[in-house]
């Protein structure tokens, strides 16, 4: 596609359950990021993937976050066990190559709602 | 270790007023990446400029410019008769050399402008 995709839009989840956010990058771009963007807060680093490079999961809050990205593209997030606290937007970017030289493209986000 | 600092949380202007949002940042890498993007009420983030730490050159694209100065690490952002339209909220964001894995955002500066 032309831009970033993310899908659900909207997720509005009970406590305890597990949730899946999609992204699909921008064709041929190798890097993928995931960040999270409380309301009126910053945004959150949390996963990285560079081509196949092992991921930066530096940004993880806790155990109950993973993602993956298979054949280099599609980018799934999934968070077991939700808890309100991880009510929030998830911002997925893609950019052609390393992040210094090259800016990131944003989908519109997936708004979680934990209830 | 990098940061990225917008002390104006919210800024309101009148349609037609410049407007000016500050960003300093903090990086020990002598190369590195600034950017801004905007947010709209969309959500999707918008990127509007790169600049790489060794070139100051001041830059400006239509109503926006930037100002780069090392000696005082920021990088400010102007707005030159704002209009409606440039609602949003305004992140800087900077991306360091060594492993380019990630963008450091600031937390946004939230810019209405008053018809």
């Amino acid at each position: 596609g032309a831009g970033v995709s993310q899908s659900p839009s909207n997720k509005v989840t009970e406590k305890g359950k597990d949730v899946e956010l999609r992204c699909d990058p921008i064709s041929g771009h190798t890097a993928l990021y995931w960040y999270r963007q409380s309301l009126g807060q910053g945004l959150e680093f949390l996963i990285y993937f560079q081509g196949n490079s092992a991921p930066d999961k530096s940004g993880l809050p806790s155990d109950r976050f993973s993602a993956e990205r298979t054949g280099g593209s599609v980018s799934t997030l999934t968070i077991q066990r939700t808890q309100q606290e991880d009510s929030a937007v998830y911002l997925c970017a893609s950019s052609l190559g390393w992040a210094m030289n090259t800016e990131a493209f944003f989908g519109q986000g997936t708004r979680l709602t934990v209830v | 270790a990098q940061k990225v600092t917008q002390a104006q949380t919210e800024i309101s202007v009148v349609e037609k007023e410049d407007v000016t949002l500050d960003c300093v940042y903090e990086t020990r890498d002598t190369t590195y990446y600034l950017f801004w993007y905007k947010q709209p009420p969309s959500g999707e983030l918008v990127f509007l400029i790169r600049r790489n730490s060794f070139d100051e050159q001041n830059e400006i694209s239509g109503r926006y410019s930037w100002n780069f100065q090392k000696s005082t690490s920021s990088f400010n952002f102007t707005i030159t008769a704002s209009q409606v339209v440039d609602s949003a909220v305004y992140f800087c964001a900077l991306s360091k050399s060594n492993t380019g894995n990630q963008f450091y955002f600031g937390t946004g500066t939230s810019l209405t402008v008053i018809p």
